[in-house]
Parts: structure tokens; sequence; C-alpha cells
């Protein structure tokens, strides 16, 4: 299946723990992006990567990182977790200066 | 930066009956407006956009138009059927190049009353 696809869909942890999220995607595209989903619905990006920058919402704390082995990922790491990080959060991909989105299933955190 | 807002917050139609979600943006340099339904436990799927250089596009039961000088755009969903029952997002991005996010609206919970 063409598709955008993230790992794991759950993840629960301890505050402070380390983790990360998995994002692939098949589509070709080479633009893709991570986005926060919180308890009221609301989706904010978080961050936007190609293979020419790095765009980072100045709101994101620095304990979260983009990390792109290849044009097909962009993994998403969280150091030192926080309660309020919990949240739903997406992977998306588009494809060069086109803007069409495509979101991923989505990583459930949960931070105890 | 940009700022959207949607209305309502929770759209309650009858079955065949249409349904408008209006939303308001602020950034006159935004040009590209999608709109996204999001079912429980999954991610957004686009299911319709426009650009700034046309005012109205229509696929099927779902249209979208645009008014450029007000700053507003709107979902129009004719004939509603129970599997339109979903949350929808408004979004709007500057397609100027390089990897910009999308500004979503807050969403707006849609109930199609059998």
């Amino acid at each position: 299946d063409t598709a955008v696809s993230q790992t794991p869909k759950y993840l629960v942890t301890q505050m402070g723990n380390d983790k990360s999220i998995k994002c692939e995607q098949n589509l070709g595209h080479d633009t893709m992006y991570w986005y926060k989903q919180d308890s009221k619905k609301f989706l904010k990006i978080m961050f936007s990567y190609n293979n020419k920058e790095l765009i980072i919402n100045e709101t994101v704390p620095n304990r979260f990182s983009p990390k792109s082995p290849d044009k097909a990922h962009l993994n998403l790491h969280i150091n030192s977790l926080e309660l309020g990080d919990s949240a739903v959060y997406f992977c998306a991909s588009s494809h060069g200066s086109r803007n069409e989105q495509f979101f991923g299933p989505g990583t459930r955190l949960t931070v105890l | 930066g940009e700022n959207v807002e949607q209305h309502p917050s929770t759209l309650s139609v009858q079955e065949g009956d249409s349904a408008v979600i209006k939303c308001t943006y602020s950034d006159s340099a935004s040009n590209y407006f999608p709109w996204y339904k999001q079912e429980l436990g999954k991610g957004p799927q686009l299911i319709i956009d426009i650009r700034s250089n046309v005012g109205e596009k229509k696929d099927q039961r779902i249209a979208v138009t645009l008014n450029k000088t007000a700053k507003h755009f709107s979902l129009h969903i004719t004939e509603t059927q129970p599997e339109d029952s979903a949350v929808y997002f408004c979004a709007a991005s500057n397609s100027g190049g390089g990897a910009d996010g999308l500004t979503f609206g807050k969403g707006t919970h849609l109930i199609i009353q059998p």
C-alpha cells in the first residue's frame, strides 16, 4: 500500500524517559512534517523538513528533535518526556512545492 | 504568523440535508486552503482543497468556496450521509516554496442525524 506509516501506534512511558516515533512514506515525497494533536483535537505543526531546510515551530521545546536518515523517513525523538507531551503525533508528507499533505495514522503518546 | 478560525465547533444536521463549515484566515499571503476529514482513531484525510486563483471547486457532494478579499473560505456538503459524520478541519498555508506546514482551524464535529 502506498501510504504514510508510523510506529508505534500507541506509546506509554514514564516521565523523564527518552522515546522515538518512526515515520515512513513510500509516496516518493520529498517533504515531511510532524504535527501534534492535543486533547482538544487541535492540530499544530511542529516541524517541516525537506532536503534543503528544517523549519521548526518556535513553540516546540528543544527536547523534540526530528531526524531524517533518508528522504522516505522522518523520525521524532523526544528527550526527558513530560506529562504535557501526552498527545497524538501525526507524520505527514508532500511532494515538492505542491501543498497536498498526506497524513499517517498517528501515534498516541501517554506520559505517566 | 497565520491564524485560522473555524465555525461552528459542532454541527448537527439531518441526513440528506446540507452542512456548511466556515473558516477565516489572517495572512493575506496564504494561497492554499485544504479541508481534512478525521474519523475516530485515524489520521486526517484530505477531502478537497482550493488555491487562491480559484473561487470555487466542487467534487461530487463536496464543494469549497474562497473569498480572498474577505479572507474566508467554506466547505459545503450536500445530501449528507451517516458516513459523513467526523471532525472536519480547515487549514491554510503559503505555497511560496520551502517546507511550509499547514495552520489548522480548531475543527468542526459534524454529526449526521438519521
